[in-house]
């Protein structure tokens, strides 16, 4: 059975910093891309960022970019999204999901809670 | 930017069939895979269609995914339906950088 679950998430100040854990199990990990998709309560789900199986391809949605670093341990089968320079609008519930390049369609995992604010 | 426009809400009776559209802002929608996801209130979304019309294991046949070239659009066809697909539903595809694109979500409402 596929499991993705996510950690890390929690309240941080604006402008502060934040890493996401996702570990994955029941699946060839470094086969497969990853992807972070966040909820801010309320709304609609936005796509955040992917990486490629071994690490050597990554995107970001223009919101995170330059801000946010995704990353995979593929010995310990976690996938991570670091964040610096934290706003309130990044406030969200944080996926990460499995699947091609093109969609985070396969699994997902229940989320992690995180909040910015002062 | 690529943009998916869904409509906010639809509703329909047990029973009965309803479609849920999603409409390209440019482009080909027949292009690049369509995804469809369901989400559940408090639930994390989970898939019914990907690439445009294929089923994951375990979504039942009311479910079933379609491109209409010549609207640009996507469209989610749930036959039958039940008090237990209320739910939102979202349709997911990739723009020409390849940069994966949600649209806004549809809230059902069977009543």
């Amino acid at each position: 059975e596929v499991q993705l679950v996510e950690s890390g998430g929690g309240l941080v100040q604006p402008g502060g910093s934040l890493r996401l854990s996702c570990a994955a199990s029941g699946f060839t990990f470094n086969n497969y891309w990853m992807h972070w998709v966040r909820q801010t309560p309320g709304k609609g789900l936005v796509w955040v960022s992917r990486i490629n199986g071994d690490g050597s391809d990554t995107s970001y949605a223009d919101s995170g970019k330059g801000r946010f670093t995704i990353s995979r341990d593929n010995a310990k089968n976690t996938v991570y999204l670091q964040m610096n320079s934290l706003r309130a609008e990044d406030t969200a519930v944080y996926y990460c999901a499995r699947g091609p390049y093109w969609s985070p369609s396969d699994d997902w995992g229940q989320g992690t809670l995180v909040t910015v604010s002062s | 930017n690529f943009m998916l426009t869904q409509p906010h809400s639809v509703s329909e009776s047990p029973g009965k069939t309803v479609n849920i559209f999603c409409t390209g802002s440019s482009g080909s929608i027949a292009t690049n895979y369509v995804q469809w996801y369901q989400q559940r209130p408090g639930s994390a979304p989970t898939t019914v269609i990907y690439d445009d019309n294929q089923r994951p294991s375990g979504v039942p046949d009311r479910f079933s995914g379609s491109i209409d070239s010549s609207s640009n659009s996507a469209s989610l066809t749930i036959s039958g339906l039940k008090t237990e697909d209320e739910a939102d539903y979202y349709c997911q595809s990739y723009d020409s950088s390849n940069l994966v694109v949600f649209g806004g979500g549809t809230k059902l409402t069977v009543l």
